[in-house]
């Protein structure tokens, strides 16, 4: 059982290139989540989804996109990568109240 | 505006011994709480997670208390062992909203 994997695992960007960050489930949960990182800050919501073809909003979307064709896959769009993009980027997705984590991306645009 | 406040930001401890993180939170009304455990270079990983009716919870040497009316809660790690180096964070979910707020956590360092 895999759990969530996050491809890839470290990127580097230059500003203005785009990239997918790329979430897969294989637990079958409705929920997933995107999240970032930055040092010595609490985790952010990027973006959400209740479940396939549903997506929403968190706190920090600007910037990002999202889609959710599957139940399994939740890729994170970054159309033109800014320095404020430098993070780590965690996937999860949740079933009733527990949250699973991927291992996370980090990401630097230079 | 719904905040997670941790304490201390870091934390020192030889081999062996018990420790006790913070946690206040302003989030109100809230549904529940976590207490996750985030290794470096990896995501975090569910620990507790208590209803407000709940007054404590343990999982392991991990005990996790709630004082709902305080808006207070601690995680208490007995006999510490390396492995528990880590950063622990507390994560509160409103019943406003599915959005999880999260502390910023406290980074514990068990040494031998």
């Amino acid at each position: 059982n895999a759990g969530v994997t996050q491809t890839p695992k470290f990127r580097i960007l230059k500003i203005g290139q785009s990239m997918t960050l790329q979430c897969t489930q294989d637990m079958n949960h409705n929920y997933m989540y995107w999240y970032r990182q930055d040092p010595g800050m609490g985790l952010k919501l990027i973006y959400y989804s209740v479940g396939a073809g549903i997506t929403d909003k968190g706190e920090v979307p600007n910037g990002y996109n999202v889609s959710r064709s599957t139940t399994e896959d939740f890729p994170l769009r970054l159309e033109l990568a800014a320095p404020s993009q430098t993070s780590v980027y965690f996937c999860a997705s949740s079933s009733r109240n527990i949250q699973y984590f991927g291992a996370g991306t980090r990401l630097s645009v230079l | 505006k719904n905040q997670v406040e941790q304490s201390p930001q870091s934390l020192i401890i030889l081999e062996g011994k018990n420790c006790t993180l913070q946690c206040n939170y302003t989030v109100s009304p809230f549904s529940n709480l976590r207490w996750y455990k985030q290794d470096t270079g990896r995501g975090p990983v569910s620990l507790t997670i208590m209803t407000f009716s709940e007054n404590t919870k343990s999982n392991g040497r991990y005990t996790a208390t709630l004082d709902a009316d305080t808006k207070q809660s601690s995680l208490h790690i007995t006999a510490s062992q390396l492995s528990d180096s880590a950063s622990y964070i507390c994560v509160v979910l409103s019943q406003a909203g599915t959005a999880l707020i999260f502390g910023k956590g406290t980074t514990l360092s068990v040494s031998s």
